[in-house]
């Protein structure tokens, strides 16, 4: 069982709908990621946070809107989304610094927007 | 613009026999390199990593060896067996010890190991 759990597993939705993805993590972490896995693609990040501050926004955009309220949980808030946003969205967590601290990922929400 | 690079989609490879999987980057600030295997409706799990001043790193059935001139790093898997087919990323950190979790990913290799 994964220490990363993220719901929605799946998720269909609207261009004009909005719907949030949640994550939380179990394993003390103080750094939590969004990365986004669309067909054909390699595993892009999209945002990070550290300490629950945002540090990192990879020309995410707008659409995307992320919140981290604490250190073990973090949310993704989608709005006005299009066809081509349909991914596999993957949270992840680690601690910020220190070698022995790989990244660990969460099962995924498999994002489809119609 | 690729960084990371698994140019091979798939590899298919007989039970007990070698599994090498093998990564290309362009991005000389890379520090870090870690290997993810991945199985269907899972997220990605941590398999082995090496930092830049090591040339390999072993860890049970699992080496990965960087060659930092020509820029490449592969996973030796031996002996494979049946539950070792996934998906298997490669990725890069150029953090410098403080963004471990900033990874730039390759586009993964898919491992068949027939028993």
């Amino acid at each position: 069982e994964t220490g990363v759990t993220q719901t929605p597993r799946h998720l269909v939705m609207g261009m004009t709908n909005k719907k949030s993805l949640k994550c939380e993590q179990h394993l003390g972490h103080n750094a939590m990621y969004w990365y986004k896995q669309s067909a054909k693609k390699p595993l892009e990040l999209m945002f990070v946070y550290n300490f629950k501050e945002q540090t990192e926004n990879n020309s995410v955009p707008s659409r995307f809107s992320p919140e981290c309220p604490n250190s073990s949980h973090l949310f993704l808030h989608l709005h006005t989304l299009q066809p081509e946003d349909s991914a596999l969205y993957l949270c992840a967590s680690s601690q910020v610094q220190g070698a022995n601290s790989p990244l660990h990922f969460g099962n995924g929400t498999r994002l489809t927007v119609t | 613009d690729q960084q990371v690079k698994q140019n091979s989609p798939s590899l298919s490879v007989q039970e007990g026999r070698i599994s090498i999987l093998n990564c290309d980057y362009t991005n000389s600030m890379f520090d870090y390199f870690l290997w993810y295997k991945k199985y269907p409706a899972e997220g990605p799990t941590f398999l082995i990593s090496i930092s830049s001043i090591k040339d390999k790193n072993e860890d049970g059935r699992f080496t990965v060896f960087l060659n930092k001139s020509a820029k490449h790093l592969s996973l030796h898997i031996v002996p494979s067996q049946p539950g070792d087919s996934a998906v298997y990323f490669c990725a890069a950190s150029d953090g410098g010890g403080t963004s471990y979790g900033k990874l730039t990913f390759g586009q993964g290799t898919i491992l068949t190991v027939h028993p």
